[in-house]
C-alpha cells in the first residue's frame, strides 16, 4: 500500500515540450524528495523540499511543496530525451526520520 | 569504487531455493536501507541499520526474510524458500545525513 499517488503514471512527450507530474496525498509530510531512476539503476536523488510552499529549481527542473504539505509537483521546461526515466517522489512523515515512503513513479519517455 | 554496489546483478532462482543477496555501501555511511522494487512501481522499504543494529524490520513481508549487517558495513538480505512473489528489485541505499545513495540493484526472479 503507497500512501503517496502520482500521476500521470505514463507520459510519452516530444523533445521541447513542457511537462508536469503530480505527487498527492492525503498525509503530512514533513519533508519530500524527489528521484529519477534509470533502467537498470537505482534511484537518484533530485531535490529535497521540507516547507509548505517552498520552491526549488534544478535547471529546466522545478519543484514545488504544496502548502498543506501533502502535495508536490515536478515541472519539466523544454523536455530532452536525456530527461526520459522514471520519477518516484518519496515522504518523510516526522521530522528527522530515515523512513522514506515512495509514491507510484511517473514513467516519462522523451521522443527525439 | 565510491557508490554503493550490489551482487549478484540478476539472479534466478527456482522456487523453494534460499538466496542471498548482497549490499556493499559507501565507505563511512553509517545507515543502510534494503528496499524491494516490484516492476513499475516505486521501492517500497524492507529494513533499516544504523551500524551493524537493525533499527527497524517492519517492512519484511514474511519471516523468510532475514537481513544482517554483522560489522556495520556489508549487508546480506537472504530469501529462505523463495516463492515467485518474491520475484522483484531488490535495492540497497547508505546515506550520509538525509540524502540516501542507491545501490543498482539485484533483480531476483523466481521460476
Amino acid at each position: 500500500t503507497q500512501l503517496l499517488e502520482q500521476s500521470p503514471q505514463f507520459l510519452s512527450i516530444q523533445e521541447g515540450e513542457n511537462l508536469t507530474v503530480y505527487c498527492n496525498s492525503s498525509s503530512v509530510f514533513s519533508s519530500l524528495q524527489w528521484y529519477r531512476q534509470e533502467p537498470g539503476e537505482g534511484p537518484v536523488l533530485l531535490v529535497t523540499v521540507v516547507t509548505g510552499g517552498e520552491v526549488k529549481k534544478l535547471k529546466r527542473l522545478t519543484f514545488q511543496f504544496g502548502d498543506a504539505r501533502k502535495d508536490s509537483s515536478l515541472h519539466i521546461t523544454a523536455a530532452q530525451p536525456g530527461d526520459t526515466g522514471l520519477y518516484l517522489c518519496a515522504g518523510a512523515r516526522t521530522s528527522g526520520t530515515y523512513k522514506y515512503i515512495f509514491g507510484t513513479g511517473t514513467r516519462l519517455k522523451v521522443l527525439a | 569504487g565510491a557508490g554503493v554496489s550490489q551482487s549478484p546483478r540478476y539472479k534466478v532462482a527456482k522456487r523453494g531455493q534460499d538466496v542471498a543477496l548482497r549490499c556493499d555501501p559507501i565507505s563511512g555511511h553509517v545507515s543502510l536501507f534494503w528496499y524491494q522494487q516490484a516492476l513499475g512501481q516505486g521501492p517500497e522499504f524492507l529494513t533499516y541499520f544504523q551500524n551493524e543494529a537493525q533499527l527497524d524490520k517492519s517492512g519484511l513481508p514474511s519471516d523468510r526474510f532475514f537481513a544482517e549487517r554483522p560489522e556495520g558495513s556489508v549487508s546480506t538480505l537472504k530469501i529462505q524458500r523463495t516463492q515467485q512473489e518474491d520475484s522483484a528489485v531488490y535495492l540497497c541505499a547508505s546515506s550520509f545525513l538525509e540524502t540516501q545513495y542507491f545501490g543498482p540493484g539485484t533483480r531476483l526472479l523466481v521460476l
